[in-house]
């Protein structure tokens, strides 16, 4: 069975600073997607990047780019010049052949002014 | 409209009673999922649709569960006999096709407490 891991609960940073958040994951699936969607209070669930497995180029989204690591199974954000409205919980997610998303424990992110 | 949009935002019952909520996607789409997401997790999936049909409902975690999309369109997630570990909240997703190529969009959720 799949499985994501988000090793850090919690992560602090400084406005304009940049931040990275962690995310390894468990399959046996050689095509798949991942995706790091952000969650803030008000609880609706925003896609911030997603990574098809098969392609090498690692993703990028304006501030938002991903360290996308195949053979070590590791799939992390980093998040340039972060914004005080980037405070949100963040959660890594694998989608394999079965089209649900798995998710990880998620990432509470606070951007401090 | 615009997103997906989930009805009704929050929903107090006792423990036993049956509850409904209900998930409107964006129009057009033709998979629509739904995930629990209990305090302090990540959400897990329940169960998806592609079309009317229940492609997948693995997720769904005991016969007390049950979800319908009669028409293709607006699906209810129907809890019999709720207990208090029914409490969290439900988010619901659709996407274009059940292709993973198409990106899964969530509402808002339903928060359920069960008293």
């Amino acid at each position: 069975a799949q499985t994501v891991t988000q090793s850090q609960p919690e992560m602090s940073v400084q406005e304009a600073e940049t931040v990275t958040l962690s995310c390894t994951y468990d399959t046996s699936e050689s095509n798949y997607y991942l995706f790091w969607y952000k969650q803030p209070p008000s609880r609706q669930m925003i896609l911030v990047i997603r990574q098809e497995a098969y392609k090498q180029q690692n993703a990028t989204e304006n501030r938002f780019s991903v360290n996308f690591q195949k053979a070590a199974k590791s799939f992390s954000l980093k998040i340039s010049d972060s914004q005080l409205g980037d405070t949100a919980m963040y959660f890594c997610a694998f989608e394999g052949a079965t089209n649900k998303l798995i998710f990880g424990t998620g990432t509470l992110l606070a951007v401090q002014p | 409209g615009a997103g997906v949009s989930q009805t009704p935002s929050n929903k107090v019952t006792e423990k036993g009673k049956y509850v409904e909520l209900r998930c409107d996607p964006i129009s057009g789409h033709t998979a629509l999922y739904w995930y629990r997401q209990s305090l302090g997790q990540g959400p897990e999936f329940l169960i998806y649709f592609q079309g009317t049909g229940a492609a997948d409902d693995s997720g769904l975690p005991n016969d007390r569960f049950f979800a319908v999309r009669p028409e293709g369109s607006v699906s209810t997630l129907k809890i019999q006999r709720t207990e208090r570990g029914d409490s969290a909240v439900y988010l619901c997703a659709s996407s274009l096709t059940s292709d993973r190529a198409d990106t899964q969009y969530f509402g808002p959720g339903t928060r359920l407490t069960v008293l």
